[in-house]
């Protein structure tokens, strides 16, 4: 399996924040890499697919870069309504595995 | 845009088998590019992908959880099916079922269900 690590695990900060999330993969994966947040009692929700390409209805304060082993989530302008725990996924091959989450609170 | 609804007992008893059904709306389920997945949650944890069958009726299982898990398709109900036998405490979760696009060379999973808690105790 392909272990994905993520940091930090968790993450103060203040709305109008810069904030960047790292993904790590434990082998090379391309760019499949994808992005969802999720709140408290939700499901996740698709942000990013493809390691940097914005999903429809997204805003654009999301984006993603990386490709190989390394990949990072970034909110250009933190507003309230993203913070949430935020979950990395590879989509390289089965079984298909997840990041062990951000979660991003505020300061 | 899809909507998927699990649904199934909320207790299962040790040992026994788990048995979810996720029903797809607003969507075919024999739609070109989409596999149909399972995905659990146990409270305050990580996300664990079980396993995707997608309209043909092929599947592939997490090997973690292969030897008792069986994801099955009704085309004519537009729905799937979730079975994990023997379950322990461990298998507690919010299970959630989840569409996942596969377009070229992205595959992502686009619609969730709400997800539905299942506790396995006595």
């Amino acid at each position: 399996d392909i272990q994905m690590t993520q940091s930090p695990s968790s993450l103060s900060a203040s709305v109008t924040d810069r904030v960047t999330i790292t993904c790590r993969a434990s082998q090379r994966i391309s760019t499949h890499l994808n992005w969802y947040q999720q709140k408290p009692g939700k499901a996740p929700k698709l942000l990013i697919y493809s390691a940097s390409t914005l999903q429809s209805g997204v805003s654009s304060r999301f984006s993603g870069s990386g490709s190989g082993t390394d990949f990072t989530l970034t909110i250009s302008s933190l507003q309230p309504e993203d913070f949430a725990t935020y979950w990395c996924q590879q989509s390289f091959s089965t079984p298909q595995t997840f990041g062990p989450g951000t979660k991003l609170d505020v300061k | 845009q899809v909507q998927l609804q699990e649904s199934g007992p909320g207790l299962v008893e040790p040992s026994q088998t788990l048995s979810l059904t996720c029903t797809v709306s607003s969507g075919s389920i024999t739609s070109a590019n989409y596999y149909w997945s399972w995905i659990r949650q146990p409270a305050g944890k990580g996300l664990e992908w079980i396993g995707r069958i997608y309209s043909s009726g092929s599947t592939d299982y997490n090997p973690s959880l292969k030897s008792r898990v069986t994801i099955s398709i009704d085309t004519s109900r537009n729905q799937f099916s979730l079975k994990l036998t023997s379950v322990t405490a461990a298998d507690t979760a919010v299970y959630y079922c989840a569409s996942a696009t596969h377009y070229y060379s992205s595959y992502y999973f686009d619609y969730w269900g709400q997800g539905t808690l299942v506790t396995v105790s006595s």
